[in-house]
């Protein structure tokens, strides 16, 4: 199986910073990956997939770069709606996998 | 407007079944793979399993091998999950969902709580 090792695990910053999201694969995926936010009490929601691509109707300040193993997500000047836990989860083989969630929190 | 209703979960006892359905509306279901992801509450999100458009070919978690079984029904937009042999492990949200980018889909999940 793909082990996707996210970091960190929780973070806490303040309205109009920059934050990254990290996550590592266990093997060369390519770009098989996908970003999902979810927010308490609600399923989760597509931001990015093939690593890069912003899903439809997605605000432009959310980003994601990477390839191969390496990856990383981000928020360009994060707001307080964007509290949430976000995921990586590749697609490149089956068994499907997520990185363990980074928690969001405003300072 | 996209609906992925899931229905049949519940508490059951060790070693019990449930089945899971997942009623969906608004998009063409046939056309595409489906899926279910578990998730415990509190904690991460866990795949389970998956089936193709036309239902010939299917995919599962080590954890849910030869204990689950997806199927679907096309006719009706349903999506299933049948759980036989539950453990306490096998406890959570049960999450159905249309993983596929510009169709990505997920229901409200429903809740399986497998104890004694």
């Amino acid at each position: 199986d793909i082990q996707m090792t996210q970091s960190p695990s929780s973070l806490s910053a303040s309205v109009g910073d920059r934050i990254t999201i990290t996550c590592q694969a266990s093997q060369d995926i390519s770009k098989s990956l996908d970003w999902y936010q979810q927010k308490p009490g609600k399923a989760p929601r597509l931001l990015i997939y093939d690593a890069s691509t912003l899903e439809t109707g997605v605000p432009s300040r959310f980003s994601g770069i990477g390839s191969g193993t390496d990856f990383t997500f981000i928020i360009n000047s994060l707001q307080s709606e964007d509290i949430a836990t976000y995921y990586c989860q590749q697609y490149n083989d089956v068994p499907l996998t997520f990185g363990g969630g980074t928690k969001v929190e405003i300072k | 407007e996209v609906h992925l209703v899931e229905s049949g979960g519940g508490l059951i006892q060790p070693g019990g079944s449930l089945r899971l359905s997942c009623a969906a509306s608004g998009f063409t279901f046939s056309s595409y793979w489906m899926h279910w992801v578990r998730q415990v509450p509190g904690k991460g999100l866990v795949w389970v399993s998956r089936i193709n458009s036309d239902a010939s070919r299917t995919n599962y978690a080590d954890s849910v091998k030869g204990r689950f079984t997806i199927s679907r029904d096309n006719g009706k937009n349903t999506l299933y999950l049948q759980m036989n042999s539950l453990r306490a492990e096998d406890t959570g949200v049960y999450f159905c969902a249309n993983l596929q980018w510009r169709a990505n889909y997920w229901g409200q999940g429903t809740l399986v709580t497998v104890s004694s």
